[in-house]
């Protein structure tokens, strides 16, 4: 089975500084990816990261970066320089090659304020 | 450009009426999922398919339909057995061995009258 964790229902975070949501994630595989989508007002999820287990160098997209942690099975996502257009849902998720599928987490509800 | 596009945007269903949710994409995609979005529980899977003319139950399988007859095409229908239809339902696509990179559509609500 593979469950994933999102324990911050919310967060906030002032414009241009830095926010970290956390995400744990439980699997016994050790073939699986970890992403994080963003869902904005709109409601169209868009991907934000991934990272591949077998990789140790923590993954990196312009603001967005990673801190996986296998032992612990933690990956949570570091937005640098918020910027208000950030405002949105972030899901957690994880996909194990012999399942086919994505699970998600509850979701993370941030907010950038001024 | 290519995406994924769903219709309707909002739709309303009655009392023991089946209802039919419309997703196609043109990305040459051959895996097609359906998810249900309910507030505070993240998405849940319904159904996928990872070829035409197959497909196989998600975690939440129970009073919703699928075909797959088309590649671009992958229809849901809610059904009558469905008795808490009220949510939010996306339609995503990937490569095969797209090992969840997937990409979404705008999504319909669907409300019960």
């Amino acid at each position: 089975a593979q469950t994933v964790t999102q324990s911050q229902p919310e967060m906030s975070v002032q414009e241009a500084e830095t926010v970290t949501l956390s995400c744990t994630y439980d699997t016994s595989e050790s073939d699986y990816y970890l992403f994080w989508y963003k869902q904005p007002p709109s409601r169209q999820m868009i991907l934000v990261i991934r990272q591949e287990a077998y990789k140790q160098q923590n993954a990196t997209e312009n603001r967005f970066s990673v801190n996986f942690q296998k032992a612990a099975k933690s990956f949570s996502l570091k937005i640098s320089d918020s910027q208000l257009g950030d405002a949105a849902m972030y899901f957690c998720a994880g996909y194990i090659g012999t399942a086919s599928k994505l699970t998600f987490g509850t979701g993370t509800r941030l907010q950038v304020t001024l | 450009d290519g995406g994924i596009t769903q219709s309707p945007k909002y739709l309303f269903r009655k009392e023991g009426q089946n209802v039919t949710l419309s997703c196609e994409q043109n990305l040459n995609h051959d895996a097609m999922y359906w998810y249900r979005q309910d507030p505070g529980q993240g998405l849940r899977l319904i159904y996928y398919s990872q070829i035409v003319n197959d497909f196989q139950k998600g975690d939440i399988a129970e009073g919703y339909s699928v075909s797959r007859e088309k590649k671009e095409s992958f229809p849901l229908t809610v059904t009558s057995a469905q008795k808490n239809p009220t949510a939010f339902y996306l339609c995503a696509s990937s490569i095969m061995g797209g090992l969840g990179k997937l990409f979404f559509g705008s999504g319909t609500q669907l409300s019960v009258l």
